[in-house]
């Protein structure tokens, strides 16, 4: 139990346009999706907090309007680069919290962006 | 604020010897603490975790912790690495509000010689 699955698992895409990632609960109900970007050998940094039904939360730094988050239920959670440049390329992870527990976060296998 | 700090980037141990993964903590409070495990090409996956109940916490594939408050450590031991343990490893505190953000290490390369 307690998958979460990111879609795709990689993208690659030219310079200005758009990329949009999925990150579903496939066996859970999840009231707390989190977006991470992880640079080569870097650890994973928190970019915002996606609650259902609300606007997201963002970390500081992190520019909303590039990165849109919608949390439209509570199995799916969705990241959109906007206008992606190459600076935008990383990996990035989405973890799902069981609306039932606070303390345990259930990672997604992460999604590699390519900005040519 | 809450952070958290792996002593060591790289450690390198052979097969069937002692690994020792380092993990200090700095929390204003009784804080929640955890290990992840990163393999290449897959999501992280929860090795164990403390929440203020046994001091000493064992995780799965034979794994385990202790939460040391009085040197704010948490370090992450296995009696004999197999080779499949060779993985990124991060320390993790939960912040301190309720919307349980996690705080990342900058992780550990555990790298096993045959």
């Amino acid at each position: 139990g307690a998958v979460v699955s990111q879609h795709p698992s990689w993208v690659i895409c030219k310079s200005g346009t758009s990329v949009k990632i999925e990150c579903r609960s496939l066996d859970f109900q999840a009231t707390t999706m989190f977006w991470y970007r992880q640079f080569p050998k870097q650890s994973l940094m928190l970019m915002a907090t996606s609650n259902e039904g609300s606007k997201a939360t963002y970390e500081q730094g992190v520019e909303k309007d590039k990165f849109l988050i919608n949390h439209a239920s509570l199995t799916l959670s969705t990241l959109t680069v906007t206008s992606a440049h190459p600076e935008d390329s990383s990996f990035y992870i989405c973890s799902a919290r069981d609306y039932r527990g606070l303390e345990t976060q259930y990672f997604g296998p992460g999604t590699r962006l390519l900005v040519l | 604020a809450q952070s958290v700090t792996q002593l060591d980037s790289h450690v390198s141990v052979s097969e069937g010897t002692p690994v020792l993964l380092r993990c200090n903590y700095s929390s204003s409070y009784s804080p929640s603490l955890f290990w992840y495990v990163q393999h290449p090409n897959k999501g992280l996956q929860l090795l164990l975790k403390y929440t203020s109940a046994a001091t000493l916490v064992k995780g799965i594939n034979g794994f385990e912790a202790e939460f040391k408050k009085s040197e704010t450590s948490f370090h992450l031991t296995k009696p004999s690495a197999h080779m499949s343990d060779a993985a990124e490893y991060f320390c993790v505190v939960r912040g301190s509000s309720n919307t349980g953000k996690l705080i990342f290490g900058q992780g550990t390369t555990l790298q096993v010689k045959p």
